[in-house]
């Protein structure tokens, strides 16, 4: 089935830990996001990839690193958890034309 | 930079009831308009959108929102709910940046449906 894969599911991580969340897809689809959610704030923009080979930064990127070696795979990288990093993390593409977003079911990521 | 605006942080209805959970954002120029439903512990799925044409789309499972450019308004509405409607819905502004679509979500309102 075509869509998006993140991995791990969940996660407990230390404090001070570096940790990489990973998203693939097989859409074929030129931009890829990492958003965060969190309790009454809703969705939130960390960085985004327009293209494979390009990043840009979002709204809360500090903390986070991502690349795009290529099309289908979008890591985020945590270099140094901190308890502020617990959050929901959801990968998402899209392609032109409108037609919205296509989202990873989800990491669960809890920094202790 | 576009907002989007969700007035209601939870809505309690009874089943069977309408509802409406409404949705602004901050711009009037031409905008592409979402709204996304999170059931418990799932990702989002998308539930209708807005690109051009007639100012009231429908979902398949009963869902409709209307588009008001004057009043830069994408209220969604169902006449009658049911128990598994019960989900987080988030209103979400679509700009066209360098070839991509960058999405600004609303911070969601929480359906809640009671029997």
């Amino acid at each position: 089935i075509a869509g998006i894969t993140q991995a791990p599911t969940s996660q407990i991580l230390a404090a001070g830990r570096r940790m990489t969340l990973r998203c693939t897809q097989d859409m074929r689809h030129n931009a890829m996001y990492w958003y965060r959610q969190d309790l009454g704030l809703g969705l939130r923009l960390i960085h985004y990839s327009n293209t494979a080979g390009t990043t840009g930064k979002g709204e809360v990127p500090d903390g986070y690193s991502v690349s795009r070696a290529n099309t289908d795979d979008f890591p985020l990288t945590l270099a140094s958890a901190v308890p502020s990093q617990t959050s929901v993390y959801f990968c998402a593409s899209s392609d032109r034309g409108g037609d919205g977003y296509t989202f990873g079911s989800g990491t669960r990521l809890t920094v202790v | 930079a576009q907002s989007v605006t969700q007035l209601d942080s939870q809505v309690p209805v009874f089943e069977e009831a309408p509802v409406e959970l409404r949705c602004n954002y901050s711009s009037s120029v031409s905008v592409y308009l979402f709204w996304y439903v999170q059931y418990p512990n799932q990702g989002l799925q998308l539930l209708l959108k807005y690109l051009s044409g007639s100012t009231l789309v429908e979902s398949i499972n009963g869902f409709e929102a209307e588009f008001n450019k004057s009043q830069t308004s994408f209220h969604l509405r169902k006449p009658s709910v049911h128990i598994s409607d019960t989900a987080e819905y988030f209103c979400a502004v679509s700009d066209e940046i360098q070839g991509a679509q960058k999405l600004v979500f609303g911070q969601g309102t929480r359906l809640t449906i009671n029997p």
